[in-house]
């Protein structure tokens, strides 16, 4: 069964912190996505990559940075974490930028900034 | 111009009945409109998709129709039962879905009552 993992179901952490959130996927998979879901917003893009080390702004990037050094893997990293960004992060992985194939997405990550 | 309109932000409905969530977009470029599920807990998953080469597309219970002069389509779930309770996004791209990025409606979510 294909997959997008990710690294933590839930993650408490200070304001200030440096957080990273991992993202693995086992499907050869281009592109990759991270979103962040929360009630009545629907799902907004932060950041995309269409290849290993190539990345491109969503919606919100502000406040966030990614990186990516191998394929299978897709980092999101929040360089001081503020009370804003409480909220579910969701990686996803695709072949076709557009999703003509579906985006396949992990179970999220809840993230706490206290 | 490159939003995706999705209407009502909840719904409830009587087992057996039919759910309907409607779209709407402006960019005629897009040409690829998928649905996606998601239960708690869960990321989305890709439920159904259509090209506008077609009006209607139905996968079991699950029926999108297109209007494509209207610039509108829409998820109908005919027999909604309490599984069918979660939360449904629209959602286009361009290229038949090789292109860009998948532009998400803010979600629709439903309960359905037994």
């Amino acid at each position: 069964d294909v997959k997008v993992t990710q690294s933590s179901r839930y993650l408490v952490k200070r304001t200030g912190e440096k957080v990273f959130l991992e993202c693995v996927q086992d499907m050869d998979h281009e592109n990759m996505f991270w979103y962040r879901q929360d009630p009545g917003l629907g799902l907004r893009l932060i950041y995309f990559s269409y290849d290993v080390k190539m990345k491109e702004k969503g919606d919100i990037p502000e406040g966030y940075s990614v990186s990516r050094e191998k394929k299978e893997r897709f980092s999101l990293i929040l360089e001081s974490a503020s009370t804003n960004q409480t909220s579910m992060y969701l990686c996803a992985s695709s072949p076709l930028l557009g999703g003509g194939y579906g985006y396949t997405f992990g179970s999220g990550t809840r993230l706490t900034v206290v | 111009q490159q939003q995706v309109k999705q209407s009502p932000q909840s719904l409830i409905v009587q087992k057996g009945g039919i759910s309907i969530i409607n779209c709407a977009y402006e960019n005629t470029a897009f040409d690829y409109f998928p649905w996606y599920q998601q239960f708690p807990g869960k990321g989305p998953a890709l439920l159904i998709a259509i090209r506008p080469d077609v009006s209607e597309k139905k996968e079991g219970r699950f029926t999108i129709s297109f209007n494509k002069s209207a610039k509108q389509f829409s998820l109908h779930i005919m027999d909604s039962q309490p599984g069918d309770s979660a939360t449904y996004f629209c959602a286009a791209s361009i290229g038949g879905g090789s292109q860009g990025n998948l532009i998400f409606g803010k979600g629709t979510k439903l309960s359905v009552k037994p």
